[in-house]
């Protein structure tokens, strides 16, 4: 399977402190995705990095990739109780017509007010 | 803003019966999606089209099947329902592949099999 995985599968963190997430995947990539999704809703795409970068940030957003480890993380910073929600990182090989995703199993992630 | 919207919240139907799951976009994207998702599964692919009329199956198509007559809509359709697709279906759609490629996302329609 081409499938992300990510670790750890929960998480539970102080507001104020980072949380750290983690994404393995198998093959080679066009670009990683992470997205959010908050209890019985959708995901909300939040950063995206391409096969040719290493680091990207996005307001308290830091993502990384590692394509000789097919790895990634993503870093929260100063965390927020509103950040409590789970978290996908979604990997995708394109085509002429379509990205193809593949996701994960989520890092659900509980900010303690 | 990108607007998927998926018609059913939640559903609650029988087995054996037909269900269709209807999915619109606003934003004039090229590819559409039906996933699922379970507990511990992530999110898998059903089907998904990247044109009017075209579909391919995605990793988990058994028991399914999708329409695509007009571009902003993308139905999924359960022709018998059973117990074991009791989830949460998540519609997305993306532009052509290119630079970005996110998916957006609708709110989810969960599906109960009784």
């Amino acid at each position: 399977s081409q499938q992300g995985e990510e670790d750890p599968q929960a998480l539970s963190i102080q507001e104020g402190e980072n949380a750290t997430m983690n994404c393995s995947y198998k093959t080679s990539i066009n670009n990683l995705q992470w997205y959010r999704q908050n209890s019985g809703r959708g995901l909300v795409h939040l950063i995206l990095i391409r096969s040719n970068e290493r680091e990207k940030h996005s307001g308290r957003l830091r993502v990384t990739l590692d394509t000789s480890k097919k790895s990634s993380s993503l870093l929260i910073t100063a965390s927020r109780a509103a950040d409590t929600a789970s978290y996908f990182c979604a990997t995708a090989s394109a085509n002429y017509n379509f990205n193809k995703f593949y996701f994960g199993s989520g890092t659900k992630l509980n900010v303690k007010p | 803003d990108v607007k998927v919207t998926q018609s059913s919240r939640y559903l609650v139907k029988r087995t054996g019966e037909k269900v269709f799951l209807e999915c619109v976009q606003d934003m004039d994207h090229e590819n559409m999606f039906w996933y699922r998702q379970d507990p511990g599964l992530g999110l898998r692919l059903i089907y998904f089209s990247y044109d009017v009329k075209m579909k391919e199956k995605g990793d988990i198509p058994e028991g399914y099947s999708v329409s695509r007559e007009k571009k902003e809509r993308f139905s999924l359709i359960l022709e018998s329902a059973s117990t074991n697709q009791t989830s949460m279906y998540l519609c997305a759609s993306s532009v052509r592949a290119g630079a970005t490629g996110e998916l957006f996302f609708g709110e989810g329609s969960r599906l109960t099999v009784l």
